[in-house]
């Protein structure tokens, strides 16, 4: 069962507009949230991260958000530009272990 | 600049043939990572190794094994690739020497099995 879920497989987005991508787990041990991007026939690359102790990260036009009630966390991009358009993962790391578990990613279109 | 590299960027092989990928990174790096990409399935970890000579099975470690016989250096081995391993690889590093370090990833391997 994955530990970490990202339900929305695509999402599509005018240019200048806000990019919202959500992320769910279910591990209650999981104590630092990461996001990559990933360009076509290149790794991912890191984005952003957040630790359970706060509830806002922000970097530049990348914020992300997490809500440990709800165990969801979501990145939004303001704005987004054609740039964006990548496959985003949502990671998690879990205080027991040092190891990352990943979500299915998310498929970011930026339309001019 | 972290750089990790794989050493093929496509592969195409056959059912039973034995496969190696490989993966070198030049930044000292402690621990090395060997996932999986499959759409809709994320990024699934096969073995990581947290030192020369070390190992240790991820979530889907069947199939493969891994060598780390110097530090730059982790191999990925098919022993006997079946199609369900068509997928595509990707190697990643970190130093276990900094706080909460990213994964620092190659650019992956296509690997087609026929």
């Amino acid at each position: 069962d994955q530990q970490v879920k990202q339900n929305s497989p695509s999402l599509s987005v005018q240019e200048g507009r806000i990019s919202i991508l959500n992320c769910d787990y279910t591990n209650s041990m999981f104590d630092y949230f990461l996001w990559y991007k990933k360009y076509p026939a290149e790794g991912p690359t890191f984005l952003i991260s957040i630790s359970s102790i706060k509830d806002k990260n922000e970097d530049g036009r990348f914020t992300v958000f997490l809500n440990k009630s709800a165990k969801h966390l979501s990145l939004h991009i303001v704005p987004s530009q054609p740039g964006d358009s990548a496959v985003y993962f949502c990671a998690a790391r879990n205080n027991a272990g040092n190891m990352l578990t990943f979500g299915g990613g998310t498929r970011l279109m930026v339309k001019p | 600049d972290v750089k990790v590299t794989q050493s093929s960027r496509y592969l195409v092989k056959r059912t039973g043939e034995k496969v190696f990928l490989e993966c070198v990174q030049d930044m000292d790096h402690e621990n090395m990572f060997w996932y999986r990409q499959d759409p809709g399935l994320g990024l699934r970890l096969i073995y990581f190794s947290y030192d020369v000579k070390m190992k240790e099975k991820g979530d889907i470690p069947e199939g493969y094994s891994v060598s780390r016989e110097k530090k730059e250096r982790f191999s990925l081995i098919l022993e006997s690739a079946s199609t369900n391993q068509t997928s595509m690889y990707l190697c990643a590093s970190r130093s276990s020497r900094v706080f909460n370090e990213k994964l620092f990833f190659g650019s992956g391997t296509q690997l087609s099995v026929l």
